[in-house]
């Protein structure tokens, strides 16, 4: 069970392209999902919290204009990188807490990521 | 503030030898806390947690046991397999936003 589906796994486009990335909670319901960016052998760095219905809050230094989201019902959020240059490269990843019980005791579950790539 | 804090890796073993990844924390009120592992090119699954002092969370082998009183979440397996290999991450949730904080991850490479 707490299944968090991701897709594209994989994307490479030109620069100047907008890029959306999905994810999906596939058998439970989400209240929050969160966005992390995650560079090569570092640890992950929580770029917003997505909360359905409402507007997601950004973390200090995350340009919300640049990285776009939206959580439209409680499985699905999506995060579209705008304007997308070569310095937005990266791995994304995406994570998701029940709607069931408390927030700060529930595990976060992830989805297997998406590689971005832009020339 | 918050923070957690991973013992440095790369930490490199040969099979079936005892594994210990050591978690420390600095948390106001009572966090939970998690231990997740990343597979290469893949997402961060979870592998044992626990929500209050002196719970004890366990998977597949692996042990941790939240300490208050040295504010330690030590990730440990007795006999590791090759297929064990991976970037394990400790990490605290704070209580009602759910937000976590991870440590730095710390790569373990199992020899045959």
């Amino acid at each position: 069970g707490a299944v968090v589906s991701q897709h594209p796994s994989w994307v490479i486009c030109k620069s100047g392209t907008s890029v959306k990335i999905e994810c999906r909670s596939l058998d439970f319901q989400a209240t929050t999902m969160f966005w992390y960016r995650q560079f090569p052998k570092q640890s992950l760095m929580l770029m917003a919290t997505s909360n359905e219905g409402s507007k997601a809050t950004y973390e200090q230094g995350v340009e919300k204009d640049k990285f776009l989201i939206n959580h439209a019902s409680l499985t699905l959020s999506t995060l579209t990188v705008t304007s997308a240059h070569p310095e937005d490269s990266s791995f994304y990843i995406c994570s998701a807490i029940s709607l069931i019980g408390d927030r700060g005791r529930q595990p976060q579950h992830f989805g297997d990521g998406t590689r971005l790539s832009i020339l | 503030g918050n923070s957690v804090t991973q013992m440095e890796g790369p930490v490199t073993l040969s099979e079936e030898a005892f594994l210990t990844i050591n978690c420390t924390y600095t948390a106001t009120g009572y966090p939970s806390l998690f231990w997740y592992v990343q597979y290469p090119g893949e997402g961060l699954q979870l592998l044992l947690k626990a929500t209050k002092a002196d719970d004890k969370g366990s998977n597949k082998g692996f042990e941790a046991t939240y300490r208050k009183e040295t504010t330690s979440f030590h990730l440990e397996k007795g006999s590791v397999q090759v297929s064990d290999s991976a970037v394990y991450f400790c990490a605290l949730s704070s209580a009602g936003t759910g937000k976590l904080i991870f440590g730095q991850g710390t790569t373990l490479q199992v020899k045959p």
